[in-house]
């Protein structure tokens, strides 16, 4: 059974900090991989999707790297921005049912 | 953003009654997904479907139940309400199934509460 983790659990850091954010997980067969954010009371916006032959995926100030056989993926944030606080979410999909596994978030603020 | 809406935005009902929740999409994408999000466990998958009339279970499906007979809805059934299935459900949706293209693109819930 998958199994996806993320550490740190919560993470506090002043504006304009370079940051980043892990998630494992346990079965390497995985299609993609999934970033997402989720502001309190709001539905998830997806950021970023690392494909399996890719090793990484950039958009603006976010960029996310898979090291597949390993288990592991990292996003990372440049120059932090108050508005870049939320949850975040990452997710693999594997299985013949189009499953998204989630990590439990790490719940970031960016204080000013 | 995907044009996804969800109905109703929040309920609060008793247990023993029967509830549904539709998700409603304006991007004719193939695959719809219900998901239930709880503090602890993160999102986890009820049902999905991969066409009309067709769907499957996911991992937390006892108890409800879904019907697509449109392309662009797909209801979720909690055929007798439990305080257990209080939480927040997110409907998602993805044009692409199976594969590395699968991108699934989120609703903004409904919370439910049954008392």
């Amino acid at each position: 059974k998958q199994e996806v983790t993320q550490i740190p659990a919560a993470l506090s850091v002043p504006e304009g900090e370079n940051l980043v954010l892990n998630c494992s997980f346990t079965d390497s067969a995985i299609y993609n991989l999934q970033w997402f954010r989720q502001d309190p009371g709001k539905g998830l916006t997806s950021l970023l999707l690392i494909q399996s032959s890719q090793r990484e995926q950039t958009s603006g100030r976010l960029n996310a790297s898979l090291d597949k056989s390993s288990g592991r993926s990292t996003l990372y944030i440049a120059a932090s921005q108050p508005g870049d606080s939320a949850t975040y979410l990452c997710a693999v999909l594997t299985g013949t049912a189009s499953k998204l596994t989630f990590g439990t978030g790490t719940r970031l603020q960016v204080t000013l | 953003d995907a044009g996804i809406t969800q109905s109703p935005r929040h309920k609060v009902t008793e247990t023993g009654t029967p509830v549904t929740l539709r998700c409603h999409q304006t991007e004719n994408h193939r695959y719809m997904y219900w998901y239930r999000q709880d503090p602890g466990h993160g999102l986890r998958l009820i049902h999905y479907s991969y066409g009309v009339k067709d769907t499957d279970k996911g991992e937390v499906s006892d108890g409800y139940s879904v019907s697509r007979s449109k392309t662009e809805d797909f209801l979720l059934t909690l055929e007798s309400a439990t305080s257990s299935q209080t939480s927040v459900y997110f409907c998602a949706i993805s044009e692409a199934g199976v594969g590395s293209y699968n991108e699934q693109f989120f609703g903004p819930g409904t919370r439910l509460t049954v008392l």
